[in-house]
């Protein structure tokens, strides 16, 4: 088994919908998660850190379940502007992060 | 510096020749990652270095790849002899802790073509 995976999509969403993926992990002694966010031909860029059950930042809500060994994110009100690939990561017991293969969104007019 | 830089942004090389990368993390970021993604492919760690020694180089895919850093801050990512396959957007990212545990920040790549 991988040590994370993501469903690749594609997500296509209507502008203003509220659309959620998850990412699942297979070693447990991870104590802080993340998600990217990486625009096409650019960097990944830090979206939001996990390091409890949970974590919000405006229309983003990260989410632990650490019983069922993953992570979600929530992006309410989408916009146009949160077209991307969003990649989630952790370090899963080492000191580098391993990253998903990520979840491609389109929010559609 | 304000972010991480890295250079060139893009190279174009022929297959046999031998490159090198720059990386310049953030100002006081001791430690500094090395990851390439290919083509619509997921991040592939290549190199760790804590300080100027590496910890972990596992995932370095042959020994045409090395790396190296000075002074706690610049790093070099070396491919020998290249080859079309090691065609892709090589990144380096910096951090402040000594382990993943707050994330890192990402430069913005160096994009290489072997042809």
């Amino acid at each position: 088994r991988k040590e994370v995976e993501q469903d690749p999509g594609p997500f296509n969403v209507p502008e203003g919908a509220t659309v959620a993926f998850n990412c699942t992990y297979s070693n447990s002694a991870s104590q802080s998660f993340f998600w990217y966010r990486q625009d096409c031909r650019k960097e990944p860029k830090l979206l939001m850190s996990v390091y409890s059950s949970g974590n919000e930042d405006g229309r983003f809500t990260a989410q632990l379940n650490r019983a069922s060994q993953y992570i979600s994110l929530l992006i309410r009100d989408s916009k146009l502007s949160d077209s991307a690939t969003y990649l989630c990561a952790g370090p899963f017991g080492n000191e580098k992060l391993t990253f998903g293969t990520g979840t491609r969104l389109t929010i559609i007019p | 510096g304000a972010g991480v830089s890295q250079s060139p942004s893009n190279k174009v090389t022929e297959k046999g020749k031998d490159v090198e990368l720059r990386c310049d993390p953030i100002s006081g970021h001791t430690a500094l990652y090395w990851y390439r993604q290919s083509l619509g492919q997921g991040l592939e760690f290549l190199i760790y270095f804590q300080g100027n020694s590496a910890p972990d180089k596992s995932g370095l895919p042959s020994d045409r790849f090395s790396a190296e850093r000075t002074g706690g801050s610049v790093s070099t990512l070396t491919i020998q002899r290249t080859q079309q396959e090691d065609s892709a957007v090589y990144l380096c990212a910096s951090s402040l802790a000594e382990t993943a545990f707050y994330g890192y920040t990402f430069g913005s790549g160096t994009r290489l073509t072997v042809v």
